[in-house]
């Protein structure tokens, strides 16, 4: 069982340019979201997604696009890289099915780097 | 609105013995789960330990326990007989309710454990 696949695992940058971050999980889960992790910060919500079709802003949504086209797929794309976006970002995704109890299954993460 | 709080950067706790790591949290849904999220050097997001708003008992996972003070907000993990490979970051996360699918994480304690 695959889980949560993320890709590339480390990806370096040029301001302005544009790239995607693939997430795919194969649980059938409703849920997906994507986070960034910055030192001192935890991790902070960017974009969700309930379900195909749908997508919602989190905490820091500027700069990030997202889509939802298929229940398996929630990439992140970055229009135009900054500086700012420097972090590690990871995707994760979680069913309603057993209540409050589904925790979030990961992603093994992806490193970005915009110089 | 919600908000968890993890107010120990860093800890160190001696092999073999125990240790907690602080969380608090606030919410004004009274329907919500609290999750424990480890994160070792390698990166990955590995999940630790749930307990519910409901629960009447504190849950436990092996030398994991959840010390839950529901009048205090509070959610503290507990590591029994501390091993040189529990050192890592520890994240404390909360879910409101049913559906929300809203999952927000604290700042982190970073444990190190001393041989």
């Amino acid at each position: 069982n695959a889980g949560v696949t993320q890709t590339p695992k480390f990806q370096v940058l040029k301001t302005g340019q544009s790239m995607t971050l693939q997430c795919a999980q194969d649980m059938n889960h409703e849920y997906m979201s994507w986070y960034r992790q910055d030192p001192g910060m935890g991790l902070r919500l960017i974009h969700y997604s309930v379900g195909a079709g749908i997508t919602d802003q989190g905490e820091v949504p500027n700069g990030y696009n997202v889509s939802r086209s298929t229940t398996e797929d929630f990439p992140l794309r970055l229009l135009s890289a900054a500086p700012s976006q420097t972090s590690v970002y990871f995707c994760a995704s979680s069913t309603d099915q057993g209540g409050d109890n589904s925790p979030l299954h990961f992603g093994n993460g992806t490193r970005l780097t915009v110089t | 609105a919600q908000k968890i709080t993890q107010t120990q950067p860093g800890m160190f706790v001696q092999e073999k013995e125990a240790v907690t790591l602080d969380c608090t949290y606030d919410t004004s849904d009274p329907s919500y789960g609290l999750f424990w999220y480890k994160q070792p050097s390698s990166g990955e997001m590995i999940f630790l330990i749930y307990q519910g708003s409901y629960d009447q008992q504190n849950a436990t996972e092996g030398r994991y326990s959840l010390n839950f003070q529901k009048a205090r907000k509070s959610a503290n993990l507990v590591i029994s007989a501390s091993q040189l490979g529990d050192s890592a970051m520890y994240f404390c996360a909360m879910r409101e309710g049913k559906g929300t699918y809203k999952y927000i994480f604290g700042t982190g304690t970073r444990l190190k454990v001393l041989a």
